[in-house]
């Protein structure tokens, strides 16, 4: 299977900031490497698709690039409905695998 | 409006069984592969199972293989996973998902509309 690894694991902007969160596959995958967004207790949400392509609806202050084994996911400036979790999910190989998440929390 | 509705958790025992639903409206379900996400209790999302358009292909995790059936009606609109032999490790919050694509051999491109989770716990 492939492991996915985010870091950090939670971190902690102001209203804002510029925040990067990255995300390393254990093997290469192109660009088959996907963000959600997930608030709680609320279904994950699709922010970019394909490594860089924003997903219909989301704000442009959300982007992405990577490929092959590292990856990153962009806000250029937070936002307060921006505060919550993140996954990052390769999505080449079955079993599709996600990163273990990462917290942004208010500073 | 394009949505996903989820039925059938709840409580069941160490070695029971239990059918998910997930009823599909607003796009064309037949076109598009489906799949099931769960997320225990504080934890990660952990994809489960999907099922291909038309319903000829099956893919699952290895801990939920020989244990979970995944499977479709179109006509219905509604496709479903069948766990039996559940475990208390079982216990989670299930999705289902649209895929945003499918290509061959397992590759996707994302999931891009989720329904709003279905609770199952498993405990005697």
């Amino acid at each position: 299977d492939i492991q996915m690894t985010q870091s950090p694991s939670s971190l902690s902007a102001s209203v804002g900031d510029r925040v990067t969160i990255t995300c390393r596959a254990s093997q290469a995958i192109g660009t088959f490497l996907n963000w959600y967004q997930q608030t709680p207790g609320k279904a994950p949400n699709l922010l970019i698709h394909s490594a860089s392509t924003l997903q219909s609806g989301v704000p442009s202050r959300f982007s992405g690039n990577g490929f092959g084994t590292d990856f990153s996911l962009i806000i250029s400036s937070l936002q307060p409905e921006d505060f919550a979790t993140y996954y990052c999910q390769q999505s080449l190989h079955i079993p599709w695998t996600f990163g273990q998440g990462t917290k942004v929390e208010i500073k | 409006e394009v949505q996903l509705l989820e039925s059938g958790g709840g409580l069941v025992q160490p070695g029971g069984s239990l059918r998910l639903s997930c009823t599909a409206s607003g796009f064309t379900f037949g076109s598009y592969a489906m799949s099931w996400v769960r997320q225990g209790p504080g934890k990660g999302l952990e994809w489960v199972s999907a099922i291909s358009g038309s319903g000829g292909a099956t893919y699952y995790a290895d801990s939920v293989k020989g244990r979970f059936t995944i499977s479709r009606d179109n006509s219905e609109s509604t496709f479903y996973l069948q766990m039996n032999s559940l475990r208390v490790d079982d216990t989670a919050v299930y999705y289902c998902a649209k895929d945003l694509g499918f290509g061959g051999n397992g590759a996707g491109f994302g999931m891009d509309v989720w329904g709003q989770g279905t609770t199952v716990t498993v405990s005697s």
